[in-house]
């Protein structure tokens, strides 16, 4: 199975700040990694779709980036609504796996 | 306006069985790959199963094999996912979740929750 691994767990920061978050994976997984959010109590909601494809309705401060085993998550000026859990996923193959989660709270 | 919706979840004993639905609406149902993925409490997301669009093809994690079963009704517009043999550590919320066009899992349900206790 392909792990996933999340750095760092766990973010503080402040509104306006820029985040960003690291994905690795175990092996390489092309193009086929995804970037959620979720909110307490709520489904996951798909922001980013292979590496930098921003999802329809998805604010433009955020943004993927990598290849093979390495990518980031950045959100370019943090927003009060943006403080959630985080999750990379890999789609290359199955089983489909998830990173451990990024919570990003207020600083 | 793409809606799934699961039910079915509730309290089991272990050794149980039970089993969930996800209603669809909103798109045509047997053009997609739906898929299972679950969280335990305080815990990260854990894709547990896939099922093509037409059923004939299925993905599952080892953990789950031969107790937990993914299946679809293209008619009913309907994902289900069969329990058997239900332990501790299935305790979670399960949703239902599209394969979109990119292969990514592009829309979700809101989730039902399992308990596994004596």
């Amino acid at each position: 199975d392909i792990q996933m691994t999340q750095s760092p767990s766990t973010l503080s920061a402040s509104v306006g700040d820029r985040v960003t978050i690291t994905c690795r994976a175990s092996q390489s997984i092309s193009r086929f990694l995804a970037w959620f959010q979720q909110k307490p109590g709520k489904a996951p909601k798909l922001l980013i779709y292979k590496v930098s494809n921003l999802e329809s309705g998805v604010p433009v401060r955020f943004s993927g980036s990598g290849s093979g085993t390495e990518f980031t998550l950045t959100i370019s000026s943090l927003q009060p609504d943006d403080f959630a859990t985080y999750y990379c996923q890999q789609h290359n193959s199955y089983p489909w796996t998830f990173g451990q989660g990024t919570n990003v709270e207020i600083k | 306006e793409v809606q799934l919706v699961e039910s079915g979840g509730t309290l089991v004993q272990p050794g149980g069985s039970l089993r969930l639905s996800c209603a669809a609406s909103g798109f045509i149902f047997g053009s997609y790959g739906m898929n299972w993925v679950r969280q335990s409490p305080g815990m990260g997301l854990e894709w547990i199963s896939y099922i093509s669009n037409s059923g004939s093809t299925i993905y599952d994690v080892d953990s789950v094999r031969g107790r937990l079963t993914i299946s679809r009704d293209n008619a009913k517009n309907s994902l289900y996912l069969q329990m058997n043999n239900l332990r501790d550590e299935d305790t979670a919320v399960y949703y239902c979740a599209r394969e979109g066009s990119s292969g990514s899992l592009d829309h979700w349900g809101q989730g039902t929750r399992v308990t596994v206790s004596s």
